[in-house]
């Protein structure tokens, strides 16, 4: 199975900074069949980007999602205050379906 | 808009057959794929399997010997039941519209493993 590796663990930035998520893949993902949750809690995951960079519905423009291959990065341009969760990636390129084990955005 | 609610016992003993059913609304069951996502403190989040309409499945090989999913397209929900469960098996369950990734989620429902 595909063992996604996130980092770093924990991000601790200000509102208004820029964040970077990484997600490694053991192997290359196929066609870059790649997704990014954010999770509050309390709650199920939202999703935030498949296919490595298409937004889903309603997601503002400042997630961006980039990568191929075992590479992948999501990033938050401009952190807004309810943008401060857990962010989880998610292959679908090969069964099983496998989540990384997440990175948290904190407020600094 | 598609709305998913899992329901079931929040408690269940060791080595008892886990049961949970999932009720789409605002939608039809068909013809989508359906999942059953689970997230535990020490596994995080783990695909369980999923479901087509017509009956299909694929399950996750760590469970496979332990898990069923099933359907029932008159009533619009699916099912999954998970027989044999230790402690481990605690977590929230999640229920989720499959399209390879996860789009729309239930809102999870806890499940105990304990005597």
């Amino acid at each position: 199975e595909i063992v996604l590796t996130q980092s770093p663990g924990t991000l601790s930035l200000f509102p208004g900074e820029r964040a970077i998520l990484s997600c490694r893949a053991s192997q290359s993902v196929s066609s870059s069949y790649l997704a990014w949750y954010q999770q509050k809690p309390g709650q199920p995951p939202r999703l935030l980007i498949y296919g490595a960079s298409s937004r889903a519905t309603d997601i503002p423009d400042r997630f961006s999602g980039s990568g191929s291959g075992t590479d992948f990065t999501l990033t938050i341009s401009r952190l807004e205050p309810e943008d401060f969760a857990v962010y989880y990636c998610q292959q679908y390129g090969d069964s099983p379906r496998t989540f990384g084990q997440g990175t948290k955005v904190e407020i600094q | 808009q598609v709305q998913l609610q899992e329901s079931g016992p929040g408690l269940v003993k060791p080595s008892d057959t886990l049961s949970l059913t999932c009720t789409v609304s605002g939608g039809s069951i068909s013809p989508y794929y359906w999942s059953w996502i689970r997230q535990s403190p020490g596994k995080g989040l783990e695909w369980i399997g999923y479901i087509y309409y017509g009956g299909s499945t694929n399950y996750n090989p760590s469970l496979k010997s332990r898990v069923s999913i099933s359907v029932d397209t008159s009533k619009n929900q699916f099912s999954l039941k998970l027989n044999s469960v230790t402690a481990a098996d605690t977590a929230v369950y999640y229920c989720a519209r499959y399209q390879q990734y996860f789009q729309h989620w239930g809102p999870g429902t806890l499940v105990t493993v304990s005597s």
